[in-house]
């Protein structure tokens, strides 16, 4: 099925450990963006790519990169894991103007300790 | 920039009654478009209805209605009719349409409960 795939589904690290969130969209869509969601703060832009090769940050990039690889994939990395960091991460894709608004992936739930 | 608040934290309503979710932003922009997602426990992001504020006729999809008022920047779902499937986080989100990317801002979501 057409959509936005990320990997992994779960992840635990300790402190300190890094780690890449990968999103895959098989949608042709020009943009993709990375959220973070949290108890009572809804989701919050970290990065986003209105295109290939091109990146930029959004509410909360600190402590995080990202690669558009290619017009598929959208990775987030985290370089040294911190507790707060802990959260849910949630990939999408959009395709300009799309009244559809964004295709989410399912999310990856990620535990610092 | 642009910001949506989400007033009521958790609402609750009684299965086959009706319930208002409010939902209000801050832009300076006359063009533009605003979501309400619904997230069930499974996580997953849903679209339940969009609005285009060029458009003065209020979006309705089947059970679900907005009340969309562009001067007073507010954007409020009803759901009629209220299924225990309905019970989810929901989340109103702003769109700009101009400019390089077009980013959805989120409002920090109001929980529903049905009681059945």
């Amino acid at each position: 099925n057409a959509g936005v795939t990320q990997t992994p589904k779960f992840q635990v690290l300790k402190t300190g450990q890094s780690m890449t969130l990968q999103c895959a969209q098989d949608m042709n869509h020009n943009s993709m963006y990375w959220y973070r969601q949290d108890p009572g703060m809804g989701l919050r832009l970290i990065y986003y790519s209105a295109s290939e090769g091109t990146t930029d940050k959004g509410e909360v990039p600190n402590g995080y990169n990202v690669s558009r690889l290619n017009k598929r994939e959208f990775s987030l990395r985290l370089e040294s894991a911190a507790p707060s960091q802990t959260s849910v991460y949630f990939c999408a894709s959009s395709r300009d103007r799309d009244l559809r608004g964004y295709t989410f992936g399912s999310g990856t739930r990620l535990t610092v300790v | 920039a642009q910001t949506v608040t989400q007033s009521q934290p958790e609402m609750s309503v009684q299965e086959a009654e009706t319930v208002t979710l409010s939902c209000t932003y801050d832009t300076s922009e006359s063009d533009y478009y605003l979501f309400w997602y619904k997230q069930p426990p499974s996580r997953q992001m849903i679209l339940v209805i969009r609005q285009e504020a060029y458009k003065q006729q209020n979006a309705t999809e089947n059970r679900f209605s907005v009340n969309f008022q562009k001067a007073a920047k507010s954007f409020s779902l009803k759901i009629s009719d209220s299924q225990l499937g309905d019970a989810a986080m929901y989340f109103c989100a702003y769109r700009n349409p101009q400019g390089g990317s077009e980013k959805l801002v989120f409002g920090k979501g109001t929980k529903l409960t049905v009681n059945p």
